[in-house]
Parts: structure tokens; sequence; C-alpha cells
């Protein structure tokens, strides 16, 4: 049974740093292929791609948050972390974990976290 | 970046009906496209990958086709539990993925 779960602060001050843990069991992050990215939603908008890293290590980020983003991972503790830097409140969103399978033409992710929705808000 | 847009940005319809969403890239992709379903309150589902693959578990009212730049997601007779929003992605660009801005299927 695959289950990814986002746990972090739910409220964060502006200009504040962000981290994000994402914890999932049943699937290991060394086998070849294997990706677990993040995806996050701004209440009533559409989702947005932020990133994701590899077994690998590859990482890839948004273009657009690039700047602002750390994606690393802990294989022992079956965890991947989401650093994003000088939060706004238009960060104010839910942030999803979900996995890339070990697949050779399904690009996308077939599990996902429930959502963590964060807040920034002085 | 690939710029991914999805026609209508929403849609009434019945239980029962034949419902079509259109997603369009900015550029050719081939087949590297997935389609999610998400209902309120709940996080995205895999239906669709490499365009047209059915994932496992998903019924077979629903389907996808095309390459290029235009794909179509149908789902024909159209359940209760289908009324939700409609997200296509598309991997071609490995670098960047990018999610279309979704189409919300409404009850009529």
């Amino acid at each position: 049974q695959i289950t990814l779960k986002e746990s972090g602060p739910m409220l964060v001050k502006p200009t504040q740093t962000l981290t994000l843990t994402c914890t999932f069991s049943g699937f290991s992050l060394s086998t070849s292929g294997v990706a677990v990215g993040w995806v996050r939603q701004p209440p009533g908008k559409a989702l947005e791609w932020l990133g994701h890293i590899y077994s690998n290590n590859d990482i890839y980020y948004s273009l657009s948050l690039k700047s602002r983003l750390s994606i690393s991972k802990d294989t022992s503790k079956n965890q991947v972390l989401l650093t994003m830097t000088d939060l706004d409140p238009v960060d104010t969103a839910t942030y999803y974990c979900a996995r890339r399978p070990p697949s050779n033409n399904l690009w996308g992710y077939d599990f996902w976290g429930q959502g963590l929705l964060v807040t920034v808000s002085s | 970046d690939i710029q991914m847009t999805q026609s209508p940005s929403s849609l009434s319809a019945s239980v029962g009906d034949r419902v079509t969403i259109t997603c369009r890239a900015s550029q050719s992709i081939g087949t590297s496209l997935n389609w999610y379903q998400q209902r309120p309150g709940k996080a995205p589902d895999l239906l669709i990958y490499e365009a047209s693959i059915l994932q496992s578990g998903v019924p077979s009212r629903f389907s996808g086709s095309g390459s290029g730049t235009d794909f179509t997601l149908a789902i024909t007779s159209l359940q209760p539990e289908d009324f939700a929003t409609y997200y296509c992605q598309q991997s071609y660009d490995y670098l960047t993925w990018t999610f279309g801005p979704g189409t919300k299927v409404e009850v009529k």
C-alpha cells in the first residue's frame, strides 16, 4: 500500500522560509525511475507544478520558482523535503507531494498525499 | 515553458451525458500528456497517461486521445461521481512539467 503525507507549518509569516516534509511508504526512492514531486494549489485555483527529485538525485524545478525552491531527500527515512524561501501571501496554497512511478511511459504522478494547507500571513 | 490551455473552463452536464474536454499545448508534445480528476477537497487522481492509456482502476467510460498539440478527454455516460475538475499535464519537457488551468464539470 502506497501512501504519502505532507507535514509542516500551517501558518508562516511573510519573508519567512517554509520547509515541508513528505513522508511516504510502500515504495522506495532508491528504485530506479521513481521520483517524488511537489504540486501546489492556491484556494480556488489550478494546480501548479513545483518540482521533483528522482532516485538518481536528479532534481527539476519550476522555472518561475526555481530561485526560491530546494528539494532534497532522505532515502533512509523515506522522506522528501521542500524548502521555499521569501514567502509571500500569494504562496498561500495547499501543497501536495506525489509519486512518479518506476515506469517507462508514465511520466506523471500516480499516488498523491492528502495535501497541507499553508497560509502565509502576518 | 510549454503552456497548456483547456477548453471549456467549465461546463454543465447531466448524468448520462457524454462530455469532452480539450487540452492544447503551446508546442508539439507528442503523446506526453496526462489527465487528472480532482474532486472538491481531495487530491488529484491520475486518469490517463501517455494521452490515451487508462490508469489502472479507472472506469472505461473515460478515454483520452490526441497527439502533437491537441488532446481530448472524453467521458461517456457521466456518473454522479464524475462531477469534478479535470486537469491536463504535459511531461514532454522533462525539465519542467506544467498543468493546464482545469475544466470544471458541473451539474446542469
